[in-house]
C-alpha cells in the first residue's frame, strides 16, 4: 500500500550541483506532478504529466527538467542548483479524466548553499 | 491566471467550537475543488473533493461547500478537537489538468 513514494527525504546541495528527485507511484495513475512549497506561498506547480511520454510546464518550470518514460515514475532534475531552489518539493498523482483526489508523497526538503 | 486565496492565515480556537475556513478563487472555470490537511513535515492528505457541478460534500465532522459563480468555498469543521490542529489548504483543478493552491490556514485547537 505504498501510494506515492519520494526519495530522498532530505538533501543538501552546493550551488551549481545537479541532482534528481525521485517520485514513484503504484496506483497506475496517468497524471503525475511536481510542486514546490515555500513559506507563505502555498504549493506551486513546476511540471506535470498526463501519461508516459507526455510532459508539460506548470507555473514555475525554470531550472527544472522532467521526463516520463513509465507510468510509475516521474523524476525531477535540477541541472544546476541555485539557492532560490531551496524549498520542500512534493510529488502528487491522480487518475486522468476522473474526479479523484490528488495523492501526495511525503516530500523532499532541499537546501542549496 | 487562477489565483487562490485563503483567509484567515491562522486561527486559534478552544476545543469544541465550530469553525469555518474560507477559500476564494478568481476563475470560475474549474474542474473540481479539493480541501487538504497538512501536518508538520508531512505531505498533504485529501479531505474532501467537490466536483464543479456539486454544491457541497460531507465527511464526518467536515462539510465543504462550493459556490462556483462567486468563486468561493468554505470548509466547516464541527465540534473541533485538538487532533484537528494542522494546516488546511484548498486547491482548484482547472480544465487543463493544472492545480492551483491557496497558502493555507494554520489551525490550532486548544484543549
Amino acid at each position: 500500500n505504498a501510494g506515492v513514494t519520494q526519495t530522498p527525504k532530505f538533501q543538501v546541495l552546493k550551488t551549481g550541483q545537479s541532482m534528481t528527485l525521485q517520485c514513484a507511484q503504484d496506483m497506475n495513475h496517468e497524471y503525475m506532478s511536481w510542486y514546490r512549497q515555500d513559506p507563505g506561498m502555498g504549493l506551486r506547480l513546476i511540471h506535470y504529466s498526463v501519461g508516459a511520454g507526455i510532459t508539460d510546464q506548470g507555473e514555475v518550470p525554470n531550472g527544472y527538467n522532467v521526463s516520463r518514460s513509465t507510468t510509475e515514475d516521474f523524476p525531477l532534475r535540477l541541472l544546476s542548483a541555485a539557492p532560490s531552489q531551496t524549498s520542500v518539493y512534493f510529488c502528487a498523482s491522480t487518475p486522468v479524466g476522473h474526479n479523484s483526489p490528488l495523492h501526495f508523497g511525503n516530500g523532499t526538503r532541499l537546501t542549496v548553499t | 491566471k487562477q489565483e487562490v486565496t485563503q483567509i484567515p492565515a491562522a486561527l486559534s480556537v478552544p476545543e469544541g467550537e465550530n469553525l469555518v475556513l474560507n477559500c476564494s478563487f478568481t476563475d470560475s472555470a474549474i474542474y473540481n475543488l479539493q480541501w487538504f490537511r497538512q501536518d508538520p513535515g508531512k505531505g498533504l492528505t485529501s479531505l474532501l473533493l467537490i466536483q464543479s457541478s456539486q454544491r457541497e460534500q460531507t465527511s464526518g465532522r467536515l462539510n465543504a461547500s462550493l459556490d462556483k459563480s462567486s468563486g468561493r468555498s468554505t470548509l466547516y469543521i464541527a465540534a473541533s478537537q485538538p487532533g484537528d490542529s494542522a494546516t488546511y489548504l484548498c486547491a482548484v483543478r482547472d480544465n487543463f489538468n493544472k492545480f492551483y493552491f491557496g497558502s493555507g490556514t494554520k489551525l490550532n485547537v486548544k484543549p
